[in-house]
């Protein structure tokens, strides 16, 4: 089946050192968005590529960078996490078009000690 | 004010009841309409795309008015596996699709 696949499921690291997340789909979208979901709150872009053109949200924290090098592959990189950083990060996919329906990986939750 | 509120939850209801979510948005230049599942540590599931005719899909309509900027959707005949948060979102226009979400409605649905 056609899906969005995210690695790992669960990331435990240390304050201060870094950690990518990885998203895969098997969709074929040619649109990729990264999320991050805080208990009891909605889930907030961080950014997202269309096709190779990355945008970046503008309150999202430097400390968040993204990398696609590829239409099936994106990750997330958290150069220096912090403890406020502990959150779902949810992975995306939608198809260029009206209405843009988005597809949820599974997501990798983020634990900083 | 936020750009999409949904009513505060939660909604405790028994199995067999009508339920109904009620949305507004604030960016008249909104495109897309959805809502979303999420259940408990999962991720979001798209549930049905939301139309200016009003659609339908099984026990779920969702209904759109772009001149009061309000969507809705209405579950009939509960079960107890629509207990979940359902998600109010919006698409603005011109944005590759980017999606901005409600806060979410807390369902519970009882024997």
């Amino acid at each position: 089946d056609a899906m969005v696949i995210q690695n790992p499921r669960y990331q435990v690291t240390q304050f201060g050192k870094p950690v990518t997340l990885s998203c895969s789909q098997t969709l074929n979208h040619n649109v990729m968005y990264w999320y991050q979901q805080k208990s009891s709150q909605a889930p907030k872009l961080l950014f997202h590529y269309y096709d190779k053109d990355f945008n970046n949200e503008a309150d999202t924290p430097d400390n968040f960078q993204s990398r696609r090098p590829n239409t099936s592959f994106c990750f997330l990189d958290i150069r220096s996490p912090g403890l406020g950083d502990a959150a779902m990060y949810l992975c995306a996919t939608s198809r260029e078009g009206t209405p843009y329906e988005q597809y949820f990986g599974p997501g990798t939750r983020l634990t900083v000690t | 004010r936020k750009e999409v509120e949904q009513d505060p939850g939660p909604f405790n209801v028994p199995e067999g009841a009508t339920v109904a979510f009620n949305c507004t948005y604030s960016n008249s230049a909104s495109q897309s309409f959805f809502w979303y599942r999420q259940d408990c540590r999962k991720e979001p599931k798209l549930l049905m795309s939301v139309y200016s005719s009003g659609n339908e899909d099984g026990r779920f309509t969702a209904q759109l008015n772009r001149a009061s900027q309000y969507i809705s959707l209405l579950i009939r005949d509960s079960k107890l596996s629509d207990s979940a948060t359902y998600l109010c979102v919006v698409s603005p226009y011109n944005q590759g699709g980017k999606l901005i979400f409600g806060q979410g409605t807390e369902l519970s649905v009882k024997p």
